[in-house]
């Protein structure tokens, strides 16, 4: 069970637009930044936005974050048939860990 | 570029011990916070332990609390994670991660290895 609760998969159309959330609590996403990681299938992770909204050099515009409260937002746009992967939120908690959640596989149809 | 290159993996009794390292190249080693996190098969990602720049401190998971100790050498530019106790659950393939900003430790992971499997089997 993770601390951080994400859909289990999502999936659109080539060239649409899609959203993965992340839900937390007061404990981590309220109270601290919130990143996202892809994990192209059988490579590492890779970050992917930082601070709730920060794209590191080389991530496309395609990918944005948001946060709300105790909930984050992955948008993804343009969608490629390359950008089918799994997607992980993360953050700090104030348990003194850091937290991932459990995970969104997409598949662009 | 930035390099992690983690070795140790490996199959292991249960109750057995196993050491990870983890070869940082391309950053500045001493001036960053370090990460463990691991992946079970066909699983999500966990974080394990983290380490701060000068290794003075240390969290760690609840799961590995008490079985895993993560700690450093500046000098070597290596990570390591010592695994005691280990148990069938702990199977997966354990990455190290770089936080992805300097003397910090609270996250993000900025930077990840190519991971080695550990698994725990009799």
């Amino acid at each position: 069970q993770s601390v951080l609760t994400q859909p289990p998969s999502v999936s659109a159309a080539p060239g649409q637009m899609v959203t993965i959330s992340c839900s937390g609590s007061s404990s981590n996403i309220e109270k601290h930044y919130v990143a996202w990681y892809q994990q192209l299938p059988g490579t590492a992770p890779k970050l992917l936005i930082y601070e709730d909204n920060k794209r590191p050099s080389g991530i496309p515009d395609r990918f944005s974050g948001s946060k709300s409260g105790t909930s984050a937002t992955l948008g993804i746009t343009g969608l490629q048939t390359g950008d089918e992967a799994d997607y992980y939120c993360g953050t700090w908690d104030n348990s003194l860990s850091v937290v991932f959640g459990g995970g969104t596989k997409l598949t662009v149809l | 570029q930035v390099q992690l290159v983690e070795s140790g993996g490996g199959v292991v009794q249960p109750g057995g011990s196993l050491r990870l390292s983890c070869a940082a190249s391309g950053f500045t080693f001493s001036s960053s916070g370090m990460h463990w996190a691991r992946q079970a098969p066909g699983k999500g990602l966990e974080w394990v332990a983290l380490i701060s720049y000068d290794g003075r401190i240390k969290y760690y998971a609840d799961s590995v609390k008490g079985r895993f100790i993560i700690f450093r050498d500046n000098s070597k530019n290596t990570l390591y994670l010592q695994m005691s106790s280990l148990r069938p659950e702990d199977t997966a393939v354990y990455y190290c991660a770089k936080d992805h900003w300097s003397y910090t430790h609270y996250g993000p992971l900025g930077y990840w290895g190519q991971g080695t499997l550990v698994t725990v089997s009799s």
